[in-house]
């Protein structure tokens, strides 16, 4: 079974300061999504990673993935206000129910002036 | 284009009622998925469709949770006899396919049972 964590849960960062958010999976994937959720709204989708190395960049916003290791990070440079927002990944499961989608936890970021 | 809808946006019921949540997908989506997210989680799966058939309901919690999409298009979530643990978010998503496709996800139901 796919699992999928998500760390930290909770960040509270400075406006101008770097962070990064890390997302590992247990078993062997071929597609890894990141999504922005506003309080009460549903999921934005912001990247989506399809191979080993992919790296993509939005703004102040960068999202890698490591099929090797397992692992995407999603990287924050120079944190502003507006960023403030619960951020998950979600990994496409391989194989016959590559359909499914399995969620982390949520990391959720509060930026400060 | 438009994009995945929810009605209603929010639902509160009382214990032991029923409820349907109702999704309309992209305009073309033959996929159709439902997830439910509690307070603090990520979404979890619960049932996929590929055009009028419940290809996958593996994440339905347990009977009281049924779903039909009769037409290929709009969905219908039913959950029978509610208890207050039904309560959360709940999510519909479609995609052009199934398989890898993106899924693109609606506004959400906000279920309250009380």
């Amino acid at each position: 079974e796919l699992k999928v964590e998500q760390n930290p849960l909770f960040l509270s960062m400075q406006e101008g300061k770097n962070y990064t958010i890390y997302c590992n999976y247990s078993t062997t994937s071929d597609r890894l999504y990141w999504y922005r959720q506003d309080p009460g709204k549903s999921l934005e989708s912001l990247f989506v990673l399809l191979s080993n190395g992919a790296v993509k960049q939005e703004g102040r916003l960068m999202a890698s993935l490591d099929t090797k290791a397992r692992l995407s990070t999603l990287h924050i440079t120079a944190a502003v206000h507006d960023l403030s927002a619960t951020y998950f990944c979600a990994v496409g499961n391989s194989g016959g129910s590559n359909y499914k989608l399995t969620f982390g936890k949520g990391t959720l970021l509060t930026v400060n002036p | 284009g438009a994009g995945v809808s929810q009605t209603p946006s929010n639902k509160v019921t009382e214990k032991g009622k029923y409820v349907e949540l109702r999704c309309d997908p992209i305009s073309g989506h033959t996929a159709l998925y439902w997830y439910r997210q509690s307070l603090g989680q990520g979404p979890e799966f619960l049932i996929y469709f590929q055009g009028t058939g419940a290809a996958d309901d593996s994440g339905l919690p347990n009977d009281r949770f049924f779903a039909v999409r009769p037409e290929g298009s709009v969905s219908t979530l039913k959950i029978q006899r509610t208890e207050r643990g039904d309560s959360a978010v709940y999510l519909c998503a479609s995609s052009l396919g199934g398989g890898a496709y993106e899924q693109y996800f609606g506004p959400g139901t906000r279920l309250t049972v009380t």
